[in-house]
Order: structure tokens, then sequence, then C-alpha cells
């Protein structure tokens, strides 16, 4: 059972455009969603997190929107850059188990120049 | 910059071939997570431990896989005998992960530090 549904697998926007990132959950136990970058031959690291009190959390150009009610969130990349071309994996969590995370399967942003 | 360690970065190996992945967590960190990445799969949790005792392995296959933790600054991930299906990346991550929600979501706030991955590659 996949918990954390992410889409699109793959993302094209030029420079300077808006990425949009959809994750969405089915286990309402969950209150902890970190957002992970990972670029080639890297770790994932991580980018932004929320949790469920809050509605949206910004970090410069990277925003995420919750949506408790709908079992959603999002990630925004605001003025997209070229160096923000990588991987992106949401993940979700129970504070209860020690955060252990389960991932999206992950969506390639290329932003192009 | 404190981080996690993975060897080797590559393996190439026959397949019924033992293979063993190390990890040295941060130190301090108590939680260790090994991760497996394919593209099929994406990020799949094999298995983690909290102060050293093994707490979850059930996305291990555990005929073949065993995940190990001898020391406070070392984890191991072994496979014996391997497969051509386990070719992937192998990712161990850690954190000082504390049960309280502790308020804001971000650093510091139970964040895991991922290594750069054990890339395996199973003929």
């Amino acid at each position: 059972q996949q918990q954390v549904k992410q889409s699109p697998q793959s993302l094209i926007v030029q420079k300077g455009g808006i990425s949009i990132i959809n994750c969405a959950y089915e286990n309402t136990a969950f209150d902890y969603f970190p957002w992970y970058q990972q670029f080639p031959g890297k770790g994932p690291a991580l980018l932004i997190a929320i949790r469920p009190d809050v509605s949206e959390k910004k970090e410069g150009r990277f925003t995420i929107s919750f949506n408790k009610s709908a079992k959603q969130f999002s990630l925004h990349i605001m003025d997209s850059q070229p160096g923000d071309s990588a991987t992106y994996f949401c993940a979700a969590s129970k504070n209860n188990a020690g955060n252990m995370l389960t991932f999206g399967g992950g969506t390639r942003l290329m932003v192009k120049p | 910059d404190a981080r996690v360690t993975q060897t080797p970065r590559h393996k190439v190996t026959e397949m019924g071939q033992e293979v063993t992945m190390r990890c040295q967590p941060i130190l301090g960190h108590n939680t260790v997570f090994w991760y497996r990445q394919t593209m099929m799969q994406g990020l799949e949790l094999l298995a983690y431990f909290r102060n050293r005792a093994p707490l979850d392995d059930s996305g291990m296959p555990k005929d073949r896989f065993s995940a190990e933790m001898p020391d406070a600054t070392l984890a191991t991930l072994k496979i014996q005998p391997s497969e051509p299906r386990d070719s992937a990346v192998y990712f161990c991550a850690s954190g000082l992960i504390t049960m309280r929600y502790s308020g804001g979501a971000g650093a510091g706030a139970n964040v895991l530090t991922f290594g750069a991955g054990s890339r395996l590659t199973v003929l």
C-alpha cells in the first residue's frame, strides 16, 4: 500500500516559472511532512518541512501548502532556477514513530534556462 | 559540516557474492536508517535502529539481508547471497530523534541527514 503518492513524476519548467509538486497521504496519524531535495550522486537533503497545525510555510522561494482535510500537501518553488533541477521527494511520518519517514515516489524537476 | 559517511561508494559484484555496506552516522545521533533507492520503487525503508537497537526491519528481505549496529559509530548492511535484483543505491541516514513534538518543523526538529549512498550493481 502506497501511503504517500506524489505527482508528477517529472516536471519541466522555464527559468523564472513556478514549479508545483503535489503529494497526498492516507494515514491520518502522520503529523510531520518534510520535503527532501536530491541532486545526482548525492543523498536526499531536507529542504523544508511542515506540521499539520499550519496551512503554509515559506522559506525563501520554497513554500509548502498543507490541506489537512484533503490530506494533501504541495511544494511550490517560485522563480525556479536551473540550480533547482533535482529530484524532490515528499515524505510523511508519525511523531510517535520517531520520524520513520515514508517517502513519495519522487519528482524529477528540470528548470530550463 | 557533520556528515554521514558511507562506504563503499560503488560496488560491482557477481551474483551469489556477499556484500557489506558500512555507515558512520553523525556523532551524537541516536537513530540510524537504511533506505534503498531504485527507479521502480523509489526510496524504501529497509531497517532502522534507535540507540543501536533494531526497531523495525520489516522492509528488509530477511533471508538474505541483515543489518547490525556493532557500536555507535558503525552501522552495517549485509547481503548474502546477493542477487541482480538487489542492484540499487543504498542510503544510510542518521538523526537525533526526540519523541516529543518539538514545535517548529525544520532544522533541528527530527531532521534526517543522509549519506551519499552506496551504489550496488550485482551482475
